[in-house]
């Protein structure tokens, strides 16, 4: 089984609905980031949680708010889904200062129409 | 404000011959250079990683060369294979603290056969 998983894996929504993507991990760490990557522009941070109680915005958080359920649960909403944030969103989780690698998750494609 | 540039966007290699991709960095806080690589429907996957106290670090035929004064490094592929079309990302991390990483917006490699 992955160690990080996604859902839903695919999602078309209309503009205006609230749309939640969700995110859990089996590996046992702390820290866990949501991304968006858009063509030519990369991986963005949008939230980042060091624990259930620590949660911090990152680079691209406006439109968006997250929920740290459990160790091994991280959500992602949209409020009022609009066009421009179409995008795939990755889930990722890591266990510094041991090991600095983000392990990602496979990924939730988002259209919103 | 970009703190990873990374080129080309995308770049097409013979079988067999030397895929090099570049990034530079601004943000001299940085000690954590990872690759990540990442194959169509998959979220990315951790390649190969650097610290700066290194200027190279090779495993199998992948190669990272890095240059603390030009604050550059690069990926090399030796005998570049078709499995080896995906999108590269560079990436840089500070040391302490956040551990957040910043993102090249990435590198299309294409290997025909």
């Amino acid at each position: 089984d992955a160690d990080v998983t996604q859902t839903p894996r695919n999602r078309i929504t209309k503009t205006g609905k609230r749309i939640m993507l969700e995110c859990s991990q089996t590996k046992g760490h702390d820290r866990m980031y949501w991304y968006r990557q858009d063509p030519g522009l990369g991986l963005r941070l949008i939230y980042y949680s060091f624990d259930v109680k620590d949660i911090n915005k990152g680079e691209i958080s406006d439109g968006y708010s997250v929920s740290r359920q459990a160790q091994a649960k991280f959500s992602l909403s949209l409020e009022s889904a609009i066009p421009n944030q179409t995008a795939l969103y990755f889930c990722a989780t890591s266990n510094p200062p041991t090991d600095r690698e983000q392990y990602f998750g496979p990924g939730t494609r988002l259209t919103v129409t | 404000q970009q703190q990873v540039k990374q080129s080309p966007q995308s770049l097409i290699v013979q079988k067999g011959g030397i895929s090099i991709i570049n990034c530079a960095y601004e943000n001299t806080a940085f000690d954590y250079f990872p690759w990540y690589q990442q194959f169509p429907g998959k979220g990315p996957a951790l390649l190969i990683a650097i610290r700066p106290d290194v200027s190279e670090k090779k495993e199998g035929r992948f190669t990272i060369s890095f240059n603390k004064s030009a604050k550059q490094f690069s990926l090399h592929i030796m005998d570049s294979q078709p499995g080896d079309s995906a999108t590269y990302f560079c990436a840089a991390s500070p040391q302490g603290g956040s551990e957040k990483l910043v993102f090249g917006k990435g590198t299309k490699l294409t290997v025909n056969p």
